[in-house]
């Protein structure tokens, strides 16, 4: 079975700083690894996706990944957070023999002025 | 650019209702979805629809669930008499093919409070 984990529930940061935000997964079988972001009253808009090949990935909104098979870690990092940023943050995986997603709780991203 | 509609945003139900959730998935889609997200816990997947049928369901999917695409736009999910843990924001999701390699793209969600 799958699972995702985001540690942190909530990240508070300033604008302009450079924010991580955790995701660690188990799984069995190989994964896919998917960020997604949901602003207020929006679905959930897809960041950015790591299906094979380079471990850095790049997304939308100058947010990028880096996939850590060692550490079953995939970490979204931005270098400089805007206030457009602030949003609920998901980690997902998928793999080849089920077509579901398997989500993490969510983390809370706040930029603050 | 294309996006996944639901409907309604909000609904509010008494304890064994029936409630119809709705769902307008993007229009070239094969794979649909739902998922819901108890307050606080984490997105769950619920059922996967292709071809008219389910292809695949979670646990949590029991018999008060069924899913259906009446008219070949709308994606429905009902649940036949609703329970106090039902309450939760429930997601759409679209895919344009068959592999695990493509984005779902969601919905906004509704979300449902049974009383």
């Amino acid at each position: 079975a799958q699972s995702v984990t985001q540690l942190d529930s909530q990240v508070p940061v300033f604008e302009e700083a450079p924010v991580e935000l955790r995701c660690n997964y188990s799984s069995s079988v190989s994964v896919y690894l998917f960020w997604y972001v949901q602003y207020p009253n929006q679905g959930l808009q897809l960041l950015l996706k790591y299906l094979s090949g380079s471990t850095l990935v790049k997304g939308i909104n100058g947010f990028e990944a880096e996939f850590n098979k060692s550490q079953t870690s995939f970490h979204l990092r931005k270098p400089s957070v805007h206030i457009s940023d602030t949003a609920e943050y998901f980690c997902a995986v998928s793999t080849n023999t089920g077509n579901q997603f398997y989500f993490g709780t969510g983390t809370s991203l706040t930029v603050i002025p | 650019e294309p996006e996944v509609t639901q409907t309604p945003s909000h609904q509010v139900t008494q304890m064994g209702q029936e409630v119809i959730l709705r769902c307008v998935p993007i229009s070239n889609h094969l794979y649909f979805y739902w998922y819901r997200q108890i307050l606080g816990q984490k997105v769950e997947f619920l059922v996967s629809f292709y071809n008219n049928e389910i292809s695949e369901k979670s646990e949590i999917f029991d018999d008060q669930f069924s899913v259906e695409r009446p008219d070949g736009s709308n994606f429905t999910l009902k649940i036949r008499s609703t329970k106090l843990e039902d309450s939760a924001m429930y997601f759409c999701a679209s895919r344009i093919g068959t592999s695990n390699l493509e984005t779902q793209y969601f919905g906004p969600g509704t979300r449902l409070l049974v009383l």
